[in-house]
């Protein structure tokens, strides 16, 4: 089982080109998140998908989308990035909401 | 949006040391978790606390969660250098409603460990 798996690792954008980071995870899960990590502020939820077909706005959803592919993947998407969105991205799975939640190794972005 | 206050923000101590961290909030969680995070790597739990006065021990990890369901602690002791990194508390109230198990997590410590 690899878990959860994040592509990709490093990117760097220019500010208003726009790229998707992808999540999967090979668990069976129902639910899954998208975080961002940014120095002193530990992790903030970004978008979350309880269940397939389903996704909900978290704590800091502007200038993102998500898609729910299917069970096992979870796209999170930079329409036109920003400096502000430098930061380092996780995405984690759990079971169902209530349950523990495995993080991925998450993706460094750099927005210039 | 609000975030869990934990402290310290970073540590320095010496291998063998006792290390002690703790979150507090100014409202109430059903749930307190504890992750490590080793560099470049995701989160990864080491104690999940459901119930208000839970005492749990991981190997030498021990956490607690607060009577009042606002705070929680946790203790290493006899550290070693493999503890090095920044550890996370978060709180997650229970799913339903707007909820849905929903994170939110401290600030971090940040722990170094000197052989």
């Amino acid at each position: 089982n690899a878990g959860v798996t994040q592509t990709p690792k490093f990117q760097v954008l220019k500010t208003g080109q726009s790229m998707t980071l992808q999540c999967a995870q090979d668990m069976n899960h129902n639910s899954m998140y998208w975080y961002r990590q940014d120095p002193g502020m530990g992790l903030r939820l970004i978008y979350y998908s309880a269940s397939e077909g389903t996704t909900d706005k978290g704590e800091v959803p502007n200038g993102y989308n998500v898609s729910r592919l299917n069970k096992r993947e979870f796209s999170l998407r930079l329409e036109s990035a920003a400096p502000s969105q430098t930061s380092v991205y996780f995405c984690a799975s759990s079971s169902v909401p209530q349950d523990e939640q495995f993080f991925g190794p998450g993706t460094r972005l750099t927005v210039l | 949006g609000q975030q869990l206050n934990q402290s310290p923000q970073s540590m320095f101590i010496q291998e063998g040391e006792d290390v002690s961290m703790n979150c507090t909030s100014s409202s109430i969680f059903n749930t307190w978790l504890w992750y490590k995070q080793d560099p470049g790597e995701g989160p990864v739990l080491l104690i999940a606390l459901y119930k208000a006065g839970e005492l749990t021990s991981n190997g030498r990890l021990t956490a607690q969660f607060g009577i009042t369901r606002k705070d929680s602690f946790l203790n290493i002791s006899a550290s070693i250098p493999s503890d090095v990194g920044i550890y996370f508390c978060a709180g997650q109230r229970d799913a339903g409603g707007t909820s849905y198990g929903k994170l939110t997590f401290g600030q971090g410590t940040i722990l170094t460990v000197h052989p």
